[in-house]
This record gives structure tokens, sequence and C-alpha cells, in this order.
């Protein structure tokens, strides 16, 4: 079946850190990937997404580059800040299911 | 302002006392879904639908039911809550192109079952 694993958190880092959040991901056929963003007390956002292989989502300072040869999509960001702190889900959809299929989410806390 | 609105945003019930939490987008999006989001699973899909009376089963949908009699509308209903249903509940829509593209989420309802 499809599934999405991602790294155990809280990753902690202090402000202008480099950050990478593992996501590896089981899947048929050829999946979209995507991050999703959940700042507290809100709903997911798109971070950003990759639908073919070596593709290479970008937004806000964060990539992603879609490895099928690894299966995997990290997430990664130079310089994080303060304000990044936040969950991060990694996520696929495969053709022909209606359902995103998600990681268990990884959460980064920022300090000054 | 696009946007995926749910109500209520936070709810305590009782075993056995029927509710229902609304979800309605202003993007006329024909896709949308229910997630739940619990501690160490992530979010779970619970149930989609695909169209006006268009809804399907997802992972999880043992314990809800849903309807769709319009396009913008997408209520969740707990006929007989638990308290294994407590959890953060999420809707989502999707523009044309089903769920392969961006998924839009409204800020979540919070469920305590006792």
């Amino acid at each position: 079946g499809n599934s999405v694993t991602q790294m155990e958190g809280p990753v902690t880092l202090s402000e202008e850190a480099f950050l990478t959040i593992n996501c590896t991901y089981t899947a048929t056929g050829y999946p979209s990937l995507f991050w999703y963003v959940q700042y507290p007390g809100e709903g997911l956002q798109l971070l950003l997404k990759a639908t073919k292989a070596d593709d290479k989502g970008s937004n806000k300072g964060f990539e992603a580059t879609y490895r099928k040869e690894t299966t995997s999509f990290h997430l990664e960001k130079g310089s994080v800040q303060v304000s990044d702190s936040a969950v991060y889900f990694c996520a696929l959809i495969n053709t022909g299911f209606q359902k995103l299929v998600f990681g268990t989410g990884t959460r980064l806390l920022v300090s000054p | 302002e696009a946007q995926v609105t749910q109500n209520p945003r936070y709810l305590i019930t009782v075993t056995g006392k029927k509710l229902t939490v609304t979800c309605s987008q202003n993007m006329n999006h024909e896709y949308m879904s229910w997630y739940r989001q619990d501690p160490g699973l992530g979010l779970r899909q619970i149930y989609y639908s695909m169209n006006v009376e268009v809804t399907d089963k997802g992972d999880v949908p043992e314990g809800y039911k849903v309807s769709r009699k319009e396009k913008r509308n997408f209520p969740l209903i707990l006929e007989s809550p638990s308290p294994n249903q407590t959890s953060l509940y999420f809707c989502a829509s999707s523009p044309p192109g089903g769920f392969y593209e961006t998924q839009y989420f409204g800020p979540g309802t919070r469920l305590l079952v006792l």
C-alpha cells in the first residue's frame, strides 16, 4: 500500500540553523509528493509539492527534491527563523486514489 | 477571501449525543474531504466527496456519516459519538483536478467526547 514515513520530532534548532526533515515513501507507480505545514492553532497549508521524479518544489526558502531512486522527499531550509516553528507533514497522493496519505508529522521548534 | 470554514471550533459532548460539524467552502470546489488528526498517527481520511451527492469512505469511516447536498457544504455527522472519536477534525477542499491539486484546509474542530 501507500505510506509515508517521517523522522520523529521534535526538531529543536537555533535561529539561522540549517534544517532537514527526512521523509521517505512507499508507493507503486508515480505519486505526487507534498509538504504541508501546520502553524499553532491553524489548519494545514500547502508548503510545496513535486509531481514527478527529480522535480524540486520550493517556497518561502524551503526546498524538497523528489528522489525516486531513494523514494525520498526530504525538506530543507538553509536558515530557519523563529516563525518557522510549526508541524510539518509529508504526504503523497497516488494515481487512482482519492486521498492524501500523510506522515505522522514533525514538530519544529526554533529558538532565538 | 477564499476559505474553508468549520463550526464549531471546539466542542465538548457526552457519549451518544448526536452532533454535526459543519464545513463550508467559498471556492466552488468539487472535491471535499474530512480528516481526523491524532497524535502519532498524522491525518487520516474519514470520508470524501467528488461532487454533489457523490460521497465515499476513506480509511476510518466507522461511526461517521456525511452528506453533500450542496457544492459548498460537507457536514460531518456523528450519530452516537464515543470517546474514541475524541480528536482534531479537518475539512479540506480541492479545485478541479481533484486531490492531486492543492488541498485547502479549514481551521479544525477539536472534539472531546466524555
